[in-house]
């Protein structure tokens, strides 16, 4: 299975940057790296994902390490609004269908 | 409204007693999956479909079936519930998953179930 290892909890303050940290050392070429999180009594919901190079979007952008082991996700001001748990995710071409999420990251923003 | 809705949201049941959990999506999407997601478990995937008629199983598939029968609908069948089946579901879906390129997968507002 594809495992990524990412810290059980951070801490940040409102209007800071928080990077959230990931590695998954097993990746594969074919691998993406997409991110989720999960605000408190919802749904996931889609963050951002990349391969190769790093990536932005309205929400937040991906810095991958260039040996591709590992990824940060960047929040660039952090609000309270931002207060979930974050998950790390690789799936490619070996999934086929299979996605594991693992326990994420509870993100923590103070007023 | 593009989304994703289950059906019940909440639903109390005894062991043994057969029941459905319905996931219905309006965007057309060939992709769709079921989750749960137990307290310090995280996110697991049960089942999940590529495509109508093609289903496949996830990570805890024990004692869920599925059926894609259409490609909006996709039920989570408990055909002899459990106690430690008791938890919190999520269904998924998104475009097709191409070459193993995922989409963004947009989840339903999640269904408690509690099995006594």
């Amino acid at each position: 299975d594809a495992k990524t290892t990412q810290p059980n909890s951070m801490e940040s303050n409102e209007e800071e940057p928080v990077h959230l940290p990931c590695n998954h050392s097993t990746i594969s070429g074919t691998d993406y790296i997409h991110w989720y999180r999960q605000l408190p009594s919802q749904g996931p919901e889609y963050v951002i994902h990349g391969l190769t190079s790093n990536v932005n979007n309205r929400m937040a952008s991906l810095a991958i390490a260039e040996d591709r082991k590992s990824s940060t996700l960047i929040l660039h001001r952090a609000t309270l609004r931002d207060a979930a748990v974050y998950y790390c995710i690789q799936a490619g071409g070996t999934s086929y269908g299979k996605l594991t999420f693992g326990q994420g990251t509870i993100l923590t923003v103070h007023p | 409204e593009a989304q994703v809705t289950q059906n019940p949201r909440y639903l109390i049941t005894v062991t043994g007693k057969k029941l459905t959990v319905t996931c219905s999506q309006n965007m057309n999407h060939e992709y769709m999956s079921w989750y749960r997601q137990d307290p310090g478990l995280g996110l697991r995937q049960i089942y999940y479909s590529m495509n109508v008629e093609v289903t496949d199983k996830g990570d805890v598939p024990e004692g869920y079936k599925v059926s894609r029968k259409e490609k909006r609908n996709f039920p989570l069948i408990l055909e002899s519930p459990s106690p430690n089946q008791t938890s919190l579901y999520f269904c998924a879906s998104s475009l097709a998953v191409l070459a193993g390129v995922y989409n963004e997968q947009f989840f339903g507002p999640g269904t408690r179930l509690t099995v006594l």
